[in-house]
């Protein structure tokens, strides 16, 4: 089945301590992106990726780092996450960045920092 | 930012009503538009796509863009209490680092009472 996986599902952690969300497509998609989405404020993207090793930052990429060493995955790492960092974070990916390209959205990853 | 705009809503409408959907945009280089629906703390997933000015039917949905008004609707014949979400408007600009960025509105809640 063509998916998105993101894990975890839900995290609880504590300020400072690094973590890792993982995000892994099937689809052999060139494009990736992280974004938050935050009550009242929207979907908004962190970073994305138009290719392995292709990374770029989006509207709200502080405290936040990506990687794309291969294709099918994009993790996303926290290195001192914030209790501002407290929100729904979905990863999607698209074949590519063209005109027509239809985003796919992973299930989502609530994460809360205490 | 090029601006994507919604009614947040909560927009309600009676079980087998037609609910209406609105989205402008500010970026008349706009190429494509799509529509998301998204369940509480779920992921939001695509239920319709428009690139040409008119109307486009699939099933109870109808999407209608009007490129010179800039404004994309969502119209949901026959609506059902399982129609009850958030919809996402979409839109994708030219972005010369990102190729063809996608826009997400803040989104429209909808109710649809029994």
């Amino acid at each position: 089945e063509a998916q998105v996986t993101q894990n975890p599902r839900y995290l609880i952690t504590v300020t400072g301590k690094k973590l890792t969300v993982t995000c892994s497509q099937n689809m052999n998609h060139e494009y990736m992106s992280w974004y938050r989405q935050d009550p009242g404020l929207g979907l908004r993207q962190i970073y994305y990726s138009m290719n392995v090793e292709v990374t770029d930052k989006g509207d709200v990429p502080e405290g936040y780092k990506v990687s794309r060493k291969e294709k099918r995955n994009f993790p996303l790492i926290l290195e001192s996450p914030s209790p501002n960092q407290t929100s729904l974070y979905f990863c999607a990916s698209s074949l590519s960045s063209g005109f027509n390209e239809k985003l796919f959205f992973g299930s989502g990853t609530q994460l809360s920092v205490l | 930012q090029k601006e994507v705009e919604q009614n947040s809503g909560p927009l309600s409408v009676p079980e087998g009503a037609i609910a209406s959907l609105n989205c402008t945009y500010s970026d008349r280089g706009s190429q494509s538009f799509f529509w998301y629906r998204q369940y509480s703390g779920k992921s939001p997933e695509l239920i319709m796509f428009i690139y040409s000015n008119g109307d486009k039917e699939d099933g109870r949905f109808t999407a209608q863009l009007n490129k010179a008004s800039q404004y994309v609707s969502l119209l949901i014949r026959d609506s059902q209490p399982s129609d009850s979400a958030t919809y996402l408007c979409a839109v994708r600009i030219w972005n010369s680092n990102s190729g063809y960025a996608l826009n997400f509105g803040k989104g429209t809640s909808l109710l649809v009472t029994p």
